[in-house]
């Protein structure tokens, strides 16, 4: 069964990076674009960036760009997203999702990162 | 950025009752619309994709329906395990947008 697993989140300070991964198994990896979505209480839920099968293109919410990067591993089946320059703000649970026709067919578990000041 | 602006952000229902959660985008998104279901502590599974195409597995009593900017998801007798959050999402064109959330409670 498809399996999105989320790791690398934590608690860091404002201007730090941190790295989160996205373990998939259970589908094939290499065909289908994947997201990062983040969900806040006060915010609700807000998309983050994609990245399609192969890499080619990539899009950011503008409240992320510059600042976060995108990539996939085909061959290791995982998702990245470094985050750079982190404000409070960016303070979520994070969840690596998979694209099935631009909706979210399938979430992981989702990942909290905690930025402070 | 296209809003999508739900309504109620909370409903308060019976078991058995049907309930209607109203989605309307700032702009024409088609049927690009995608439903979604959030219990407490779990991720969002989706339910309706296409405005109205029910994804594989979910119960028929939840419905979707509606094109351009207005649209709406049904639940027909609600079960116990309804009692969560909905929220829709559009996918007409970049950045995805969600609506606030409708919070279904008992």
């Amino acid at each position: 069964q498809v399996q999105l697993v989320e790791s690398g989140g934590g608690v860091v300070q404002a201007g730090r990076s941190l790295r989160l991964s996205c373990a998939a198994s259970g589908f094939p990896f290499n065909s289908f674009a994947m997201h990062w979505v983040r969900q806040t209480p006060g915010k609700g839920l807000e998309w983050v960036t994609l990245i399609s099968y192969d890499e080619t293109n990539k899009y950011y919410a503008d409240s992320v760009r510059g600042r976060f990067t995108i990539s996939r591993d085909n061959f290791k089946n995982t998702l990245y997203l470094q985050m750079n320059n982190l404000r409070t703000e960016d303070t979520a649970l994070y969840y690596c999702a998979r694209e099935d026709g631009d909706y979210l067919d399938y979430w992981g578990q989702g990942i909290p990162v905690t930025v402070s000041s | 950025d296209i809003q999508m602006t739900q309504s109620p952000s909370t409903l308060s229902a019976s078991v058995g009752d049907t309930v209607t959660i109203t989605c309307r985008a700032s702009q024409s998104i088609s049927r690009w619309l995608a439903w979604y279901q959030q219990t407490a502590g779990k991720a969002p599974k989706v339910l309706i994709y296409e405005a109205s195409s029910l994804k594989n597995g979910v119960p028929s009593r939840f419905s979707g329906s509606g094109s351009g900017t207005e649209f709406t998801l049904t639940i027909s007798s609600l079960q116990p395990d309804d009692f969560a959050t909905y929220y829709c999402q559009q996918y007409h064109s970049y950045p995805l947008t969600f609506g606030g959330g409708t919070k279904v409670e008992i």
